[in-house]
């Protein structure tokens, strides 16, 4: 069974814009979440998602958002961009509503 | 929210030698899983293990959910197990809250 993909694995952007990253969970899995990795804070939880619907936001600025589809693939949206938005994002999904989460390999944006 | 603490931050060993990776948390949990990241940044599940003792060949983690602690040991490294070793937690196990991660444990094997 394929595991977690994410697009695209590499991104550079300009302070101001927007960017849009796109997660295909594990096939028959229902949930994802999303977490930003830094060297200052770490790895950090972004929101969940099952069936379609946000059940929990990270504390992370309304700059960030996210959505699923019915096939539960995902995307994140973070527009106006800023120099601390750098970082990896990484796409989880679980089978269910948890409790084992498998990740991708992840996104990495570089803001300039 | 709940804390955790991984600690040692790093370590350095030679190949051949064991280590023990620890975890504290402030809370009960539902949910414990253990992460190897690879230099490409990926998150290698490597337990799941809420309470209990599991053992995958060298690898073996043990966690008392009532003292709340997780270890994760490493019998005979290579330098395949370099990179970094994280402990995560979920208070609810229903996965809405997501999982909090631990600051990891950057180990580096010499060969």
């Amino acid at each position: 069974k394929a595991g977690v993909t994410q697009t695209p694995r590499y991104l550079i952007k300009t302070r101001g814009q927007q960017v849009t990253l796109s997660c295909s969970p594990i096939s028959g899995h229902r949930s994802v979440s999303w977490y930003q990795q830094t060297p200052g804070q770490g790895l950090q939880f972004l929101f969940e998602y099952f069936s379609e619907t946000q059940r929990n936001k990270g504390n992370f600025p309304g700059r960030f958002s996210g959505r699923q589809f019915s096939n539960s693939r995902s995307e994140m949206n973070v527009s106006t961009l800023e120099l601390g938005d750098s970082a990896l994002y990484l796409c989880a999904s679980s089978q269910g509503q948890g409790p084992l989460w498998y990740f991708g390999p992840g996104t990495r944006l570089t803001v300039t | 929210g709940i804390q955790v603490e991984q600690s040692p931050p790093d370590l350095i060993l030679q190949e051949g030698a064991n280590s023990t990776l620890r975890c504290n948390f402030s809370d009960s949990v539902n949910n414990l899983q253990w992460f190897h990241q690879n230099p490409w940044g990926q998150l290698i599940n490597l337990f799941y293990i809420p309470s209990g003792t599991k053992q995958n060949g060298r690898l073996s983690a043990t966690t008392v959910a009532t003292e709340r602690y997780s270890l994760l040991y490493i019998s005979s490294s290579q330098t395949t197990d370099s990179g970094v070793y994280f402990c995560a937690v979920d208070l609810s196990g229903g996965g809405a809250d997501g999982l909090t991660f631990g600051k990891g444990t950057h180990l580096i094997i010499q060969p």
